[in-house]
């Protein structure tokens, strides 16, 4: 199984940071990665498919990027509404397999 | 617009089966790939499985932790999606949702997951 392991666990942030969160492949995915958003009690939703590419939607300061076998999910200015918990998960092999997760906390 | 709804979910004792439905709207199912993603209280999200569309024959991956105890389904004319679940356990407990898997190339495809439901509560417990 591929291993994906996301780091931080989670973070505190203000109102216009920029935010950076990794994603990393314990193998070869190419850019089969997307990056999710997940509010307590809504449907996760999805931001960043391919590994790079902005699902329809989805506001410009998401951006996702690929060196090898890490991935990163930027927020250019957090807001208020980014607050929430985000997720990566590979779609290279089965199963598929998600990283465990960023809560991003207001600070 | 893409609707998912879950429905069936509830408590069930361990040992128990369960089934759950998803009811798609605003597009057409026979099209996609479609998964169910799980989330245990306080955990991360897990995927539980897939069904491939009628042009890859309908044929179906599972995570091992629930693999010959769950059993997904389609029924294209009813835009519908349904999970099997039997002989539960405690760590079945968890929020399922489905989700709709997308490929945009024209070949080579390797789908991913565009458009969640909202879940359903799945408690299993004496």
């Amino acid at each position: 199984d591929i291993q994906m392991t996301q780091s931080p666990s989670s973070l505190s942030a203000s109102v216009g940071d920029r935010v950076t969160i990794t994603c990393r492949a314990s193998q070869d995915i190419s850019n089969y990665l997307v990056w999710f958003q997940h509010k307590p009690g809504k449907a996760p939703k999805s931001l960043i498919y391919d590994a790079f590419s902005l699902q329809t939607g989805v506001p410009s300061k998401f951006s996702g990027s690929r060196s090898g076998t890490d991935f990163t999910l930027t927020i250019s200015s957090l807001q208020p509404e980014d607050f929430a918990t985000y997720y990566c998960q590979q779609y290279k092999s089965y199963p598929l397999t998600f990283g465990g997760g960023t809560k991003v906390e207001i600070k | 617009e893409v609707q998912l709804v879950e429905s069936g979910g509830g408590l069930v004792q361990p040992g128990g089966s369960l089934r759950l439905s998803c009811e798609a709207s605003g597009f057409t199912l026979s099209d996609h790939y479609m998964d169910w993603v799980r989330q245990a209280p306080g955990k991360g999200l897990e995927w539980v499985g897939r069904i491939r569309n009628k042009a890859n024959s309908y044929t179906t991956e599972y995570a091992a932790s629930v693999k010959g105890r769950f059993t997904i389904s389609r029924d294209d004319s009813k835009n519908s999606l349904y999970l099997q679940m039997n002989s539960l356990n405690n760590e079945d407990t968890a929020v399922y949702f489905c989700a709709r898997g997308t490929c945009r190339r024209s070949t080579n495809c390797y789908y991913y997951i565009d458009y969640w439901g909202q879940g359903t509560l799945v408690t299993v417990s004496s």
